[in-house]
């Protein structure tokens, strides 16, 4: 089983609350990822890392905004929730060649009312 | 057109059946092909993994690819309850420095009933 963290599970909270969704994982990972999932929609990618002190926008554009200080630690920070934020929140790792299998946490459930 | 369809079901079985789901895709730089399962409420886990067309079986579970059709199919035999989860095909797309990205279908949703 994978070791990766999200916290908190589930979140709800209202508009214009800043929150940061924590996502952690014990495998000296330098790959990590973000990834929202909406019922019955793809996993869209929106933020990942290719290591310390790196940073990319995916493919879907998006109002959060992450860091990576620590190999191990990799959050997302929506400054100003809003209802449209409402969405499933996957995190996940990779593992490197040959295959860089990628290895997803629990996720967290974001309500926004 | 989408880079991938995936038919999201939902698909109910009862045990011991046969499932097929499929995915098409579109792009032909794809050259790998996965399968992750994602239970309630979890994170997907990948199931299988295939770079070359023809078919790779792993237990009860066996992944097809037609790159020539652009289709791919993951087949359950003797399906179980606990094989009830949502099924997404993946496809990796290399992004440099070694990174692959990953384009997913939407999922099916399997049911196996008892």
């Amino acid at each position: 089983e994978a070791d990766i963290y999200q916290t908190p599970r589930y979140l709800v909270i209202g508009t214009g609350k800043k929150i940061t969704l924590e996502c952690s994982q014990t495998m000296g990972h330098d790959k990590m990822y973000w990834y929202q999932q909406d019922p019955g929609m793809e996993l869209h990618l929106i933020h990942y890392s290719y290591g310390v002190n790196s940073t990319e926008k995916g493919d879907l554009s998006s109002e959060s905004t992450v860091s990576r200080i620590r190999t191990e630690h990799f959050p997302l920070t929506l400054e100003s929730a809003r209802p449209s934020h409402t969405s499933q929140y996957l995190c996940a790792s990779s593992s490197g060649p040959p295959t860089d299998t990628q290895y997803f946490g629990p996720g967290t459930r974001l309500t926004v009312l | 057109q989408k880079e991938v369809e995936q038919d999201p079901g939902p698909l109910s079985v009862p045990e011991g059946a046969i499932v097929s789901l499929n995915c098409t895709y579109s792009n032909s730089a794809f050259q790998y092909f996965m399968w992750y399962r994602q239970y309630s409420r979890k994170g997907p886990e990948l199931l299988m993994y295939t770079y070359s067309s023809g078919n790779k079986e792993d237990g009860r579970f066996t992944a097809q690819v037609d790159k020539s059709s652009k289709y791919i199919s993951l087949f359950i035999r003797d399906s179980q309850p606990s094989d009830s989860a949502t099924y997404l095909c993946a496809f990796p797309s290399y992004s440099g420095a070694g990174s692959y990205q990953l384009t997913f279908g939407k999922g099916t949703k399997l049911s196996v009933i008892p």
